[in-house]
């Protein structure tokens, strides 16, 4: 079965450090999502993504975030100067679009430590 | 705007027994009704989902949720449970939109702990 894939599993930054964290949708999947869960809270969305441009983001996704999808099958989260409250689990997510009824499939996270 | 509230944070229960994981919804709109299960040190994966039709809906591994419009809830069941299905469980739902991808506002997550 097809899956999201994201690395690194694990990162470990200095705060004010940036830090890229990579996702590889599924390939014919046309809707891509990032959503974070900081520890014991709930999962909350970031942004989502469609047609090369973001379609819609949350209050969280300020300048300090960017996406992108650089080559056509990864996309991208950039933190440019972390904080120690970016330290959470981020998981990209996609789906196939058409309706907001069709499954987003979620990615195993992305753990970040700012320190 | 929607939100979801899962009332329960933690809920133990012994092998075999039954189980009610309760989720209650508020939205302005009409809404999709998920349920997805994280499994430790797994990412989210879907249980089951409610789109239309028949306010039921069952996963292929036993558990059920019941649509009920009026009480804007979306309670998940499972009449008899195994050591397996400890993991959290998140209700989530998504605004009905057509002709594009939505967006999933979760509740805030109960963990099954299933004991021997």
């Amino acid at each position: 079965e097809p899956e999201v894939t994201q690395t690194p599993s694990h990162q470990v930054t200095q705060m004010g450090q940036e830090v890229i964290l990579r996702c590889v949708p599924i390939s014919n999947h046309l809707y891509f999502y990032w959503y974070r869960q900081i520890l014991g809270q709930k999962v909350e969305f970031l942004v989502s993504f469609y047609n090369n441009e973001i379609s819609e983001k949350s209050e969280i996704f300020d300048d300090q975030f960017s996406v992108e999808r650089p080559d056509g099958s990864n996309f991208t989260l950039k933190i440019r100067s972390t904080k120690l409250e970016d330290s959470a689990m981020y998981f990209c997510a996609s789906t196939r679009g058409s309706s907001s009824g069709n499954t987003i499939y979620f990615g195993e996270g992305s753990w970040l430590t700012v320190v | 705007a929607q939100s979801v509230t899962q009332l329960d944070s933690q809920v133990p229960v012994f092998e075999e027994a039954p189980v009610e994981l309760r989720c209650n919804y508020s939205s302005s709109v009409s809404v999709y009704l998920f349920w997805y299960v994280q499994y430790p040190n797994q990412g989210l994966q879907l249980l089951l989902k409610y789109l239309s039709g028949s306010t039921l809906v069952e996963s292929i591994n036993g558990f059920e949720a019941e649509f009920n419009k009026s009480q804007t809830s979306f309670h998940l069941r499972k009449p008899s449970v195994h050591i397996s299905d400890t993991a959290e469980y998140f209700c989530a739902v998504s605004e009905m939109i057509y002709n594009q991808g939505g967006k999933l506002i979760f509740g805030q997550g109960t963990e099954l702990s299933v004991k021997p």
